[in-house]
């Protein structure tokens, strides 16, 4: 069975630090995906991740995958309060191309 | 138009009801998603719907029946629900096939509230 695993689950960080979220999974898959999800509201998606080695930024966020470790990175450079919200990696399963499975969400509060 | 909706955002039912939520895209995506999302938890999968037929069912209670009118809507037909249904209830597509994949674009979320 496919899992999907984050680290931390929470994360209480300072404006203006850097830090790192992990999602690492079980099984082969070269897809990844990263969501933000601000509380009481939808996902939305950040990033992209469809062959080893993909690194994508946007802004303060930078997502890395290496499908070999199977294992994805998300970067906070600098963190903003604006960035405080609920992040969630996910992975297609090679064995069912419909089928997305999440991991359990890091959650992210910047202060000041 | 890059855009899911959904109808109701709100929704409070008694556990004899019969209610419908409704989901639609107009991006051509050939899979929809309804997923069930309690409060601090990641979505949990329920139905997928793949070239309007029914390719996923998550073992899911009889008394969610979801529906593929066309291929930009979706339905999910609640009846005799319990107050453990309660949830925030999404819709997603995606489009993707022949090897090439890409994210789910998720809709606004029905807010379910079963007393």
């Amino acid at each position: 069975e496919l899992k999907v695993e984050q680290n931390p689950l929470f994360l209480s960080m300072q404006e203006g630090k850097n830090y790192t979220i992990y999602c690492n999974y079980s099984t082969t898959s070269d897809r990844l995906y990263w969501y933000r999800q601000d509380p009481g509201k939808s996902l939305e998606s950040l990033f992209v991740l469809l062959s080893n080695g993909a690194v994508k930024q946007e802004g303060r966020l930078m997502a890395s995958l290496d499908t070999k470790a199977r294992l994805s990175t998300l970067h906070i450079t600098a963190a903003v309060h604006d960035l405080s919200a609920t992040y969630f990696c996910a992975v297609d399963p090679e064995t069912s191309y419909d089928k997305v499975i999440f991991g359990p969400g890091t959650s992210l509060s910047v202060i000041p | 138009d890059t855009e899911v909706t959904q109808t109701p955002k709100h929704l409070v039912m008694g556990m004899t009801n019969k209610k419908s939520l409704k989901c639609e895209q107009h991006m051509g995506h050939r899979a929809m998603y309804w997923y069930k999302q309690k409060a601090k938890k990641p979505p949990e999968l329920m139905f997928v719907y793949s070239y309007e037929k029914l390719s996923i069912n998550e073992s899911v209670p009889s008394r969610f029946s979801p529906e593929c009118p066309n291929s930009s809507l979706l339905n999910l037909h609640l009846h005799a629900l319990q107050p453990e249904d309660s949830a925030l209830y999404l819709c997603a597509s995606r489009s993707g096939g022949g090897g090439i994949y890409n994210e789910q674009f998720f809709g606004p979320g029905t807010r379910l509230t079963v007393l």
